[in-house]
């Protein structure tokens, strides 16, 4: 089964709008990460947040943890055209090596 | 930079041929991975390997199969392809070493793989 679930499944917003991701996992994780992958493309990493961190930035984008409730939220703000593409959510278990990935939030930003 | 290359990006096979995907990353990482990614199922991890000469199973195993003989290189091999393995197969990898990259994983661009 999936680790973790990303939601929505897809999202169509327009340019200059913010774009709000949302993670779901099931067991205790060492952290949780963050990837984009454009069509047709490989996956690239965004950004990584610890399982003792709450909030992380990078740039425009801004993820939150909340362990408590085993889910996490990827923040896109000030959208642009460029975004658009699938963002995935993946957690590595604790004491493991091994990441899980969910089925993916796609992201679609109307100029 | 970092690179994570695969040797072909398209492919068309016919059922039955062997199939060699092959993998090679630039990092001197020890973790290499195989995932298939299918629409709607994400990415599904189909080997894994800690070091030179180790393999392990993912959550697809059958019907594949992998090499790893040389640090740097990883590769997927299907013993006889059938049309259910028509897929885009990324390659990856990562360091053990977790302290300054967590788990970061670095993917290949992807092969994609039609089984005629």
């Amino acid at each position: 089964s999936q680790q973790g679930e990303e939601d929505p499944q897809a999202l169509s917003i327009q340019e200059g709008e913010n774009a709000t991701m949302n993670c779901s996992y099931k067991t205790s994780i060492n952290n949780l990460q963050w990837y984009r992958q454009n069509s047709g493309r490989g996956l690239v990493h965004l950004i990584l947040i610890r399982s003792n961190e709450r909030e992380k930035h990078s740039g425009r984008l801004r993820v939150t943890l909340d362990t408590s409730k085993k889910s996490s939220s990827l923040l896109i703000t000030a959208s642009r055209a460029a975004d658009t593409a699938s963002y995935f959510c993946a957690t590595a278990n604790t004491g493991g090596f091994k990441t899980i990935f969910g089925a993916g939030t796609r992201l679609f930003v109307k100029a | 930079d970092v690179k994570v290359t695969q040797s072909s990006r398209y492919l068309v096979k016919r059922t039955g041929e062997k199939v060699f995907l092959e993998c090679v990353q630039d990092m001197d990482h020890e973790n290499m991975f195989w995932y298939r990614q299918d629409p709607g199922l994400g990415l599904r991890l189909i080997y894994f390997s800690y070091d030179v000469k180790m393999k392990e199973k993912g959550d697809i195993p059958e019907g594949y199969s992998v090499s790893r003989e040389k640090k740097e290189r990883f590769s997927l091999i299907l013993e006889s392809a059938s049309t259910n393995q028509t897929s885009m197969y990324l390659c990856a990898s990562s360091s053990r070493y977790r302290r300054e990259s967590g788990n970061t994983i670095y993917f290949g661009e992807g092969s994609w793989l039609t089984v005629v």
